[in-house]
């Protein structure tokens, strides 16, 4: 098993850009799960998705951030445009069963977000 | 997150000595997650603790859940520098979605 994949590793950009995180889940997974981790907040849910729908997205920070989840395979973060506060480590996470379930949450290696 | 206190933020032993990482919540945990974060990784999942007095062990570590479900404890035995990185602990504040909110860290250094 792969684990949870996410793309890119690494993204340096200048602000005002847009800025796409990708993340694939772990296969037969229904929950997704976006995480956003700095040194000031810590490590804080954005957003997450059952069997593709969103459930809740109140730790969107603001509607400059957007995420899909088109398939159960595949979902994107999108930030436009992008500020230098929005540079942090995002993880993805998966969960197996349904989001009602105590499973743990599998994460992802993370994307590393630099915004100049 | 305030809603869930870890402590020590930070950490040093020597190996070979134990020691104790606490998480601490105002509510009820519906469960309690203890993960580990290298630098430059994502979290690793370490145990998963749901009732009242609950206890489990992975090699050298164990984690408890108190009675209440306010408060758990992570214990490493016989540290190891192996042992050293961020202990974040997770929990669940409802009964419903498995949404979890995730306490400071504490980042353990192991020093030979």
């Amino acid at each position: 098993d792969a684990g949870v994949i996410q793309s890119p590793r690494h993204e340096v950009t200048e602000m005002g850009q847009e800025v796409t995180l990708r993340c694939k889940p772990i296969s037969g997974h229904n929950s997704l799960f976006w995480y956003r981790q700095t040194m000031m907040r810590g490590l804080e849910l954005l957003i997450y998705f059952n069997n593709n729908v969103p459930i809740d997205d109140s730790g969107m920070p603001e509607d400059r951030f957007s995420a899909k989840m088109p398939n159960a395979s595949f979902s994107t973060l999108k930030i436009q445009p992008s500020e230098p506060r929005d540079s942090a480590v995002y993880f993805c996470a998966s969960s197996p069963q349904g989001a009602l379930s105590v499973n743990e949450q599998f994460f992802g290696p993370g994307t590393r977000l630099t915004v100049l | 997150s305030q809603e869930l206190e870890q402590s020590p933020q930070s950490l040093i032993v020597q190996e070979g000595k134990n020691l104790t990482i606490n998480c601490t919540s105002s509510k009820t945990l519906y469960g309690l997650y203890w993960y580990k974060q290298k630098y430059g990784e994502g979290l690793i999942f370490l145990m998963m603790l749901q009732k009242g007095g609950e206890e489990k062990s992975h090699e050298k570590i164990t984690a408890k859940l108190d009675e209440k479900k306010q408060q758990s404890s992570l214990h490493i035995t016989a540290s190891q520098p192996s042992h050293a990185g961020i202990y974040l602990c997770g929990a669940r504040l409802s009964g419903g979605y498995n949404k979890l909110i995730f306490g400071a860290g504490t980042r353990l250094a192991v020093h030979p």
